[in-house]
Parts: C-alpha cells; sequence; structure tokens
C-alpha cells in the first residue's frame, strides 16, 4: 500500500496570501496523484489530477505540481472560501487508492 | 445535474445489520464506476471499495475486505453499502463517489453530500 504523507499539518495563512501544501508518496506514483478539497458538512471537491490539471470549473489559483513522490497544491491568493482540508490522493496503485491524512488551510 | 444523493443518517446498534444507498441523476451510471470512501470522526478520507454498476464487478480495500458489502442495481442508478453486524468503530461519514473516466478511474469527480452511520448501544 502506497501511504502519503502531507505536511503541514495546520498551515495559517492571511487572506490573499500564498499557500503552499506539501504531499510525499511512499514510492513513485508517476503523475497519478489527485487534489481534494473538503470543507465540513460539504462534499469532497476534486481540484487537481494528473498531477497538474484543473478539474473542470476550478479557479486558475489552484495549481498542481510535481511527479514522482513529491508533490506540491499552490493556491496563489487564497480567498476566504479556500480555507478548508485538502487531501491528496494517489492512483497510481490499487487497491487500495490512498489519500493522505490532510493538511487543514486556518485563517490566520 | 450530474449528482449522486445519498441517504439519509442512521442510528444503530452493534450487532444491527443496514444498507445504505447513492443514486445517480443526470448521468448514464452504468458507465461510471461508483466508488465508498470512509471518514472517521475528526479523520481523514479512506477509499473503502468500488462497483463497475454495468457488471457488479467489485473491488475491495484490504481493510475492508470481509467487512462490508458493496453492491448495485444499474435498473434504478443506485449503489450500496451494506454492514451484516456493525460495531462502534463503524461509526462515520460514508461517501460515494463517482470515478472521472475510464482512463482514469481514481479519480473521483462527483461525490455525494455523505451519509452519518452512528453506531451506539
Amino acid at each position: 500500500e502506497i501511504v502519503l504523507t502531507q505536511f503541514p499539518a495546520t498551515l495559517s495563512v492571511s487572506p490573499g496570501e500564498r499557500a503552499t501544501l506539501s504531499c510525499r508518496a511512499s514510492q513513485s506514483v508517476g503523475s497519478s496523484l489527485a487534489w481534494y478539497q473538503h470543507k465540513p458538512g460539504q462534499a469532497p471537491r476534486l481540484l487537481t489530477y494528473g498531477a497538474s490539471t484543473r478539474a473542470t470549473g476550478i479557479p486558475a489559483r489552484f495549481s498542481g505540481s510535481g511527479s514522482g513522490t513529491e508533490f506540491t497544491l499552490t493556491i496563489s491568493s487564497l480567498q476566504s472560501e479556500d480555507f478548508a482540508v485538502y487531501y491528496c490522493q494517489q492512483y497510481y496503485n490499487w487497491p487500495p487508492w490512498t489519500f493522505g491524512q490532510g493538511t487543514k488551510v486556518e485563517i490566520k | 445535474e450530474v449528482q449522486l444523493v445519498q441517504s439519509g443518517a442512521e442510528v444503530k446498534k452493534p450487532g444491527e445489520s443496514l444498507r445504505i444507498s447513492c443514486k445517480g441523476s443526470g448521468f448514464a451510471f452504468h458507465n461510471y464506476w461508483i466508488n465508498w470512501v470512509r471518514q472517521m470522526p475528526g479523520k481523514g478520507l479512506e477509499w473503502m471499495g468500488r462497483i463497475d454498476p454495468s457488471d457488479s464487478y467489485v473491488n475491495y480495500s484490504p481493510s475492508f475486505q470481509g467487512h462490508v458489502t458493496i453492491s448495485a442495481d444499474k435498473s434504478i442508478s443506485t449503489a450500496y453499502l451494506q454492514w451484516s453486524s456493525l460495531k462502534a468503530p463503524d461509526t462515520a461519514i460514508y461517501y460515494c463517489a463517482r470515478s472521472l473516466i475510464a482512463a482514469n478511474p481514481g479519480v473521483f469527480d462527483i461525490w455525494g453530500l455523505g451519509t452519518l452511520v452512528t453506531v451506539s448501544s
């Protein structure tokens, strides 16, 4: 099973600032990595897949990068609606597909 | 509108059985895999398994194999997750999610709002 480690666990950011979230895989997953945003009481939302492809309707301020074992999600200028928990997920090897433990982005 | 609508919250006692549902609309249900994802209280997301509604073929995560059963009825565009004997640690929110496309079945583009299952004596 591929283990994904996200860091930091919590990121405190002011609105308008840049946020950088990291995800490290226990073995190479190529580019088979997705990012999701999750707010309490809501359905998770797909942000990016293929490491860097934005999903339909996702604003350009969200960008994914990386390959192999190191990945990054960057939110260029945080909006109030972006405060949430973010999960990375690998779909290179299954079963199981696995998620990271999440990074909470909170208001500074 | 493309959506997955999940059944309502459940409160059960240990040892009871349960089946929760996930109904798709706005898309050709039989053309997409449906996945189940668990979120235990205060924890992250865990993929449990997936079903292809066209032939009801199922893959389970090793962590959930033998503990739950995933099924589907393509005639009513509905997938199910069931337990024969619930335990307190089954308390969680359970999400269903649609696989994006055949080339990226591990990517989940549409999610339900979740079903809260509480198991308590």
